[in-house]
């Protein structure tokens, strides 16, 4: 059973462009979101994370927009680039305790030059 | 520092043979844990730790078992291997204390059971 569900699956946009990745998730006991991203051949690494306790949350130029009544959240990339070609998956937990991470299945990204 | 680093990098396994795989970090993190990652399924917990003798299960423990007899490594163990077990395994560390609490991951390990 999938704690946080991921999509699109894969998503190619132009340099520049605007790719949106959305989770949902049931457990409202989740009080922590991040998003990883992973590289061919490497581990995930942190991108950016938010708590529930505000709607949007920026990082140079990824964005995390956060709707706790719908369970949702999404990650924007502004002016894509090549090199944010990875596969990019967002997780959840509880803040409590060791943290365990569950993750959504993945976003293979790739933006065309 | 070498942050987390896994060996070995690749493997091939009979089935029910067994294998260790191991993981070290020097950052003197308390956390420390195991994930598989299987092609459109994302990353599952296999099993985690909060300090060196503490050890607990995760989301998909069964195959596996692990110890943790110092904070700097924690060894992931599969008896009795099978083709289900073919996966990519990662190992991550974090300090757990201090908010974004990240998870610092090894390069993985890719094993093949065969």
């Amino acid at each position: 059973q999938q704690q946080v569900k991921q999509s699109p699956q894969s998503l190619i946009v132009q340099k520049g462009g605007i790719p949106i990745i959305n989770c949902a998730y049931e457990n409202t006991a989740f009080d922590y979101f991040p998003w990883y991203q992973q590289f061919p051949g490497k581990g995930p690494a942190l991108l950016i994370a938010i708590r529930p306790d505000v709607s949007e949350k920026k990082e140079g130029r990824f964005t995390i927009s956060f709707n706790k009544s719908a369970k949702q959240f999404s990650l924007h990339i502004m002016d894509s680039q090549p090199g944010d070609s990875a596969t990019y998956f967002c997780a959840a937990s509880i803040e409590t305790g060791a943290n365990n991470l569950f993750f959504g299945t993945g976003t293979r990204l790739t933006v065309i030059p | 520092n070498a942050g987390v680093t896994q060996t070995p990098k690749f493997r091939i396994l009979k089935i029910g043979q067994s294998m260790t795989l191991q993981c070290a970090q020097d950052m003197n993190h308390n956390y420390m844990y195991w994930y598989r990652q299987d092609p459109g399924m994302g990353l599952k917990l296999i099993y985690y730790s909060v300090g060196a003798g503490i050890t607990d299960k995760g989301e998909v423990p069964n195959g596996y078992n692990v110890s943790r007899s110092t904070t700097e490594d924690f060894p992931l163990r599969l008896e009795l291997a099978a083709p289900s077990q073919t996966s990519v395994y990662f190992c991550a560390s974090s300090s757990g204390t201090s908010y974004p609490y990240e998870q610092y991951f090894g390069p993985g390990t890719r094993l093949t059971v065969t």
